[in-house]
């Protein structure tokens, strides 16, 4: 079971650049969601999506595009890249419904300079 | 304005040690609470809660809800240097989409 597979691990950018995270999940969860994580502090929700075609903003979308074509991935476009952005991103894929826990991607290091 | 704060934010004991970890919330429309451990990398799910007063048991770890004071505890007897780690609380919202808000995590670390 591969679970939830994110890529790349490690990324560097400059300052201006775009890119895509790159989501996949193999458990036909219908719920998905991108958090960042910076140091000391806990997950911040930037984008979530509940199935196919239906994305919504969480806490922190700004300087962040998300699509959802299939229920299988879910990508996390940065337009712009900023310093600000430097951060560990973390893809999560759960069911929907009650008493549901996330299932966590390994994360992706980004450094934008 | 949604909330959830973790005390403390570090933490270090010595094996053997019992620890006491702290969840605190402020949110409209709550579902439930869950807990998860994050070591080098991904968090992984250590215990869900949704009814109040009912602990949840798994080895060393147990943790409980209280509902009135909007709070849970994660309780660790005899810890090892297994147990290091962030250990992150979420609240889930009860919405169609049922996303999370997370605290800033505890970090715990167990010496030898």
């Amino acid at each position: 079971n591969a679970g939830v597979t994110q890529t790349p691990k490690f990324q560097v950018l400059k300052t201006g650049q775009s890119m895509t995270l790159q989501c996949a999940q193999d458990m036909n969860h219908e719920y998905m969601s991108w958090y960042r994580q910076d140091p000391g502090m806990g997950l911040r929700l930037i984008h979530y999506s509940v199935g196919a075609g239906i994305t919504d903003q969480g806490e922190v979308p700004n300087g962040y595009n998300v699509s959802r074509s299939t229920t299988e991935d879910f990508p996390l476009r940065l337009l712009s890249a900023a310093p600000s952005q430097t951060s560990v991103y973390f893809c999560a894929s759960r069911r929907q419904g009650l008493r549901e826990k996330l299932f966590f991607g390994s994360g992706t290091q980004l450094s934008v300079l | 304005e949604d909330k959830v704060v973790q005390s403390p934010l570090s933490l270090v004991v010595h094996e053997g040690d019992t620890v006491t970890l702290n969840c605190s919330y402020e949110v409209t429309n709550f579902r439930s609470l869950l807990w998860y451990k994050q070591e080098k990398k991904a968090p992984t799910f250590l215990f869900m809660l949704t009814s109040s007063g009912i602990e949840k048991k798994s080895g060393r770890l147990s943790s409980i809800l209280d509902k009135k004071e909007l709070s849970s505890i994660l309780n660790i007897t005899a810890t090892q240097t297994g147990d290091s780690a962030i250990y992150l609380c979420a609240v889930e919202f009860n919405t169609n989409a049922g996303k999370s808000t997370f605290g800033d995590g505890t970090t715990l670390t167990v010496k030898p």
